[in-house]
């Protein structure tokens, strides 16, 4: 099955500082690339997703890159702000049996501290 | 629209009994998920349905089992907790046609401790 490696597991970075979370995925087939984040004590909530056809997106001062031949993804937030220190979750979804339904694996997740 | 809502938000079990969490949405989503939550260990899928009357096991299905009798309904049981099965749980739900098929949506969560 799909198996996504998430690094680093702790990022400290100061207000202003862009911070970058990267992830590794081991299926080829997977096509659909989310990332999650999660306030303390709050529910995952999608912040931004990219899929397999398109190479970057950007989405204010965040920004996803795919990487389809290394099977990477990274996630890039600039201008870094207080609200931002939470916990960032990559994930990836393998299409099954020909449909567009696939399951998501998560990756292990990151904690972002942005100190004022 | 409430999305995804989950109950209840917290229990605390003893070894050996049994519970069920509810998961319900109001979005009518075909797809709905249960993960587990565990420090260090990302979201861990328990079980999925593709549809009312249909499921099938993620990764670690093993002391869990679910039902879907209702489309907007997602339950997932514990007949004999463990304290292996302290985490906190996760439902969610997604569409079901073409592109939109992939972004989940999260309930707020239940936190189980079992003693």
């Amino acid at each position: 099955g799909e198996n996504v490696e998430q690094h680093p597991s702790t990022l400290s970075v100061q207000e202003g500082d862009s911070a970058v979370i990267k992830c590794t995925y081991s299926d080829s087939a997977s096509n659909y690339f989310p990332w999650y984040k999660q306030e303390l004590g709050k529910r995952p909530q999608l912040i931004i997703d990219i899929r397999s056809n398109v190479g970057e997106k950007k989405d204010q001062r965040i920004a996803v890159t795919l990487n389809k031949t290394a099977k990477h993804f990274s996630l890039h937030i600039t201008e870094t702000q207080p609200e931002d220190s939470a916990v960032y979750f990559c994930a990836a979804n393998t299409p099954s049996g020909g449909t567009s339904y696939g399951k998501l694996t998560f990756g292990q997740g990151t904690i972002l501290t942005v100190h004022p | 629209n409430a999305g995804v809502t989950q109950t209840p938000k917290f229990r605390v079990l003893k070894t050996g009994q049994s519970m069920t969490l509810l998961c319900a949405q109001d979005m009518n989503h075909e797809y709905m998920y249960w993960y587990r939550q565990d420090p260090g260990m990302g979201l861990r899928l328990i079980h999925y349905s593709v549809g009312e009357g249909t499921t099938a096991k993620g990764e670690v299905p093993d002391g869990y089992n679910v039902s879907r009798l209702k489309k907007q309904n997602f339950l997932l049981g514990l007949e004999s907790a463990a304290p292996s099965q302290t985490s906190v749980y996760f439902c969610a739900s997604s569409y079901s046609l073409g592109a939109r098929t992939d972004t989940q949506y999260f309930g707020p969560g239940t936190r189980l401790t079992v003693l």
